[in-house]
């Protein structure tokens, strides 16, 4: 079975600095995708970004970049220029990648961001 | 705007009194999951449907049901809600495609149980 651990149940960063979130995860799957998500307080959750295991690429959105290490089964989110809407719990989320009625996604606990002004 | 609909936003049932919650998508996705989010915990995925087949969660309680009737609307029975049973309901779409595939999730439904 997959688990996905996130160690930082809560952190705080000043605006416009740089807070890097941390998951790790254990599979024994080759085949497989990684996601953040951001959920705001009391608004829907929204994909950050992903990445796929086959890429040795690191992902990067905008201000929102990973840090995928393979073979450590980690996979870390660096914000940058944190703004004040970036205050939200995050899950990091796992998926296998066969696709169809198998795409399910298996979270994290979450880590609550707080951006300070 | 295309979109995950979830109603009601806030649900209030008394014990064991029976409560649907509803998800619509104008997606027009094949897959349409139901989540259950206890305070400070990950999502937990209860069920979901890949058209009309239903896929239900190995740990997912009886007292958990779900209807499709069509593509767009999904719906959440709790035949008879406990304490326990009060969480943030969760409803997703995704297309169904093999490989990545992403979920576009509603904004929740939050169930307090009297």
């Amino acid at each position: 079975a997959q688990t996905v651990t996130q160690s930082q149940p809560e952190m705080s960063v000043q605006e416009a600095e740089t807070v890097t979130l941390s998951c790790t995860y254990d599979t024994s799957e080759s085949n497989y995708y990684l996601f953040w998500y951001k959920q705001p307080p009391s608004r829907q959750m929204i994909l950050v970004i992903r990445q796929e295991a086959y890429k040795q690429q690191n992902a990067t959105e905008n201000r929102f970049s990973v840090n995928f290490q393979k073979a450590a089964k980690s996979f870390s989110l660096k914000i940058s220029d944190s703004q004040l809407g970036d205050t939200a719990m995050y899950f990091c989320a796992f998926m296998k990648g066969y696709g169809g009625a198998t795409n399910k996604l298996i979270f994290g606990t979450g880590t609550l961001l707080a951006v300070q002004p | 705007d295309a979109m995950v609909i979830q109603n009601p936003r806030y649900q209030v049932t008394q014990f064991g009194k029976p409560v649907t919650l509803s998800c619509s998508q104008t997606l027009n996705h094949n897959v349409m999951y139901w989540y259950q989010q206890k305070s400070s915990q990950a999502p937990k995925l209860l069920f979901h449907y890949y058209d009309k087949d239903f896929n239900n969660e190995a740990d997912t309680p009886d007292n958990f049901q779900s209807r499709r009737p069509n593509t767009s609307f999904c719906f959440l029975d709790i035949r008879s809600p406990g304490l326990g049973d009060a969480a943030m309901y969760l409803c997703a779409t995704s297309k169904g495609l093999a490989g990545v595939d992403e979920q576009f999730f509603g904004p929740g439904t939050r169930l307090t149980v009297l």
